[in-house]
Formats: C-alpha cells, structure tokens, sequence
C-alpha cells in the first residue's frame, strides 16, 4: 500500500531534550516535507526536500533540523526543543516534478513541557 | 513572503444547507490544490486547478481557479455530516518549489 509512514504519533518531552521524528514514504517520491499545524495558522512548512542531499528552509525553519541521505526518509531533528514547538506536524511527499498531489503521514502531536 | 489566506475560518451550517470557502494569495500561483482533513485526521487530495477561470466538479463540490490565478473557491452544495472537516488551499508559487497553505475553514454540520 503507497504510504507515508511517521513515527512516533504521539510524542511529550521536556525542554531541551533532543528528539527525532521519522517520515519515510514507499512511493519513491523525489519531494518530501514537513509542515507544523497551529490553530488559526493552517499549515505552515518547515523544510522540504528537492531530492537526496538537497534540502531548502520553508516559512517556519528555526529551531528545526532535516536531512535527506536516502529518497525514501526525511526525519525531522529538533535538537533543543522547546514548549513553542508543541504543534502537530505532519510529514508530506510528492513526485512533485509533475505538479503531483501531496500525499501526508497520518500526524505526530508534540507536546514540549 | 507568499501569503495565502482563507475565509471564514470556521462555518457552522445546518445539513442541507450549502457552503462556501475562499482562498486568496499575495501572488499570482501557478496552480492551486485544495486538501480536506477529517477531524483527527491528516490532509487529503481533493483537486488541482492549473488553468486561469477554471472551473471542476466533484459531486456536490464545485472548485474555481480565479481569472488572475490569485483566487480560488471550494463551493459544496447541500452539506451532509460527511462533510465535516477542515479545508485547505495550498498554492504553487512561481518558483516552483513550494506549495503555499491556506490558513483553512473548519466545517462543521449540524444534522
């Protein structure tokens, strides 16, 4: 089944503690990226991915980390997270070249205390 | 930077009653998409407009791309509960790089 998979779907941490959350898609999508949503806000990108080893800063990227070593990952590092960062984030991917459809992960909720 | 704005943010309707969103950019897109997300869910494709003036149907929705590609609209005829959720535009910008999300309109019907 064609998916985007994120891990994990729920996620507290405290202050300052570093933490990862993967995004790998089985549909060789060449685009990948991640979006934070807040209410009122819509979804807002925080980085996205061209292509292995070609990553860009989308509107939200401080305080953010990615990284594209294989085309089917692109986990997000957040290395000193902080409460500001609590938000829902999702995971997206696309062949995009033709202008194709966004597919998403199902949503990771972080909460930072 | 691109903005993308959407109104109303949330509409409450009765069931049968029809519904409208509007999404508007900063700047000329070179397509818009529109995405629905159920309630605890995650956004999900519905459309993609690429032509100036525009016009698709799926169903009871009804999707318009503006003259000036800066505009756009999701119009749903006689709402049912199905409906609910919360409805996206995202646009293209020239650059070709990234997909601008709207600020979204919640809907909820009301049986």
């Amino acid at each position: 089944e064609a998916q985007v998979t994120q891990n994990p779907r729920y996620l507290i941490t405290v202050t300052g503690k570093k933490l990862t959350v993967t995004c790998s898609q089985n549909m060789n999508h060449e685009y990948m990226s991640w979006y934070r949503q807040d209410p009122g806000l819509g979804l807002r990108q925080i980085y996205y991915s061209m292509n292995v080893e070609v990553t860009d800063k989308g509107d939200v990227p401080e305080g953010y980390k990615v990284s594209r070593k294989e085309k089917r990952n692109f986990p997000l590092i957040l290395e000193s997270p902080s409460p500001n960062q609590t938000s829902l984030y999702f995971c997206a991917s696309s062949l995009f070249r033709t202008g194709e459809k966004l597919f998403f992960g199902s949503g990771t909720q972080l909460s930072v205390l | 930077g691109q903005q993308v704005m959407q109104i109303p943010q949330y509409q409450h309707v009765q069931e049968g009653e029809d519904f409208t969103t509007y999404c508007n950019s900063s700047t000329t897109l070179s397509n818009i998409q529109w995405y629905k997300q159920r309630p605890g869910g995650h956004p999900v494709f519905l459309i993609q407009l690429v032509k100036s003036g525009e016009v698709k149907k799926q169903k009871r929705l009804t999707f318009q791309f503006g003259e000036a590609k800066k505009n756009s609209s999701l119009h749903i005829t006689a709402t049912q509960t199905t409906d609910v959720g919360t409805y996206f535009c995202a646009g293209m910008g020239r650059t070709g790089n990234q997909f601008y999300f709207g600020t979204g309109t919640s809907l909820t019907v009301i049986p």
